[in-house]
């Protein structure tokens, strides 16, 4: 069974522009969660998703934003970016409503200038 | 507000010894516990976990302590091996919901 895929893996952006992360979830999966890693900050909980729902936020602004289609496949979006961006996006999948046990992407790291 | 703190931002050990990786807690909430191990270029894999109605749990080389009166919870990895070299966050959940991770601490295992 393949993992869970994220694209892309490399992104440069510079500030102000918007930016679109996929995710595809491993097959079967519901829940789709994603995440900020930063150095010294560990992962922080952006969102989660759940049949094309979301089901938790965490403490991030407006800008960040995320959706889920039919397919389980989610897209996370960040407006107006900021030096402060810069960090490893990880997406994880579920295979049910339980998030306690997930299993990550490889990431998206992504570059502000 | 970090829930989850892992003080020890990184850990040197030398090979066939023990690695003891430390986390604590604040939310008396939390009913479960992971570490997941993570390399470069790759995302975490879940490594082990342990349940709050627990105090310990085992799986080969790696054990996980959990001392709810205090708040804390440990890794432990005996004997330690090169392959263990990786950075480890410990997470905590309850209800099945979002996870919640320290910040991570940076094994090295010296031969």
């Amino acid at each position: 069974k393949a993992g869970v895929t994220q694209t892309p893996r490399y992104l440069i952006k510079t500030r102000g522009q918007q930016v679109t992360l996929s995710c595809s979830p491993i097959s079967g999966h519901r829940s789709v969660s994603w995440y900020q890693q930063t150095p010294g900050q560990g992962l922080q909980f952006l969102f989660e998703y759940f049949s094309e729902t979301q089901r938790n936020k965490g403490n991030f602004p407006g800008r960040f934003s995320g959706r889920q289609f039919s397919n389980s496949r989610s897209e996370m979006n960040v407006s107006t970016l900021e030096l402060g961006d810069s960090a490893l996006y990880l997406c994880a999948s579920s295979p049910g409503m339980r998030t306690d046990t997930q299993y990550f992407g490889p990431g998206t790291r992504l570059t502000v200038l | 507000d970090q829930q989850v703190k892992q003080n020890s931002p990184s850990l040197s050990v030398q090979e066939g010894r023990i690695s003891i990786l430390n986390c604590d807690y604040t939310n008396s909430m939390f009913d479960y516990f992971l570490w997941y191990k993570k390399y470069p270029a790759e995302g975490p894999t879940f490594l082990i976990s342990i349940s709050s109605i627990k105090d310990k749990n085992e799986d080969g080389r790696f054990t996980v302590f959990l001392n709810k009166s205090a708040k804390h919870l440990s890794l432990h990895i005996v004997p330690s091996q090169p392959g263990d070299s990786a950075v480890y966050f410990c997470a905590a959940t309850w209800g099945a919901q979002k996870l919640v991770f320290g910040q991570g601490t940076r094994l090295t295992i010296n031969p």
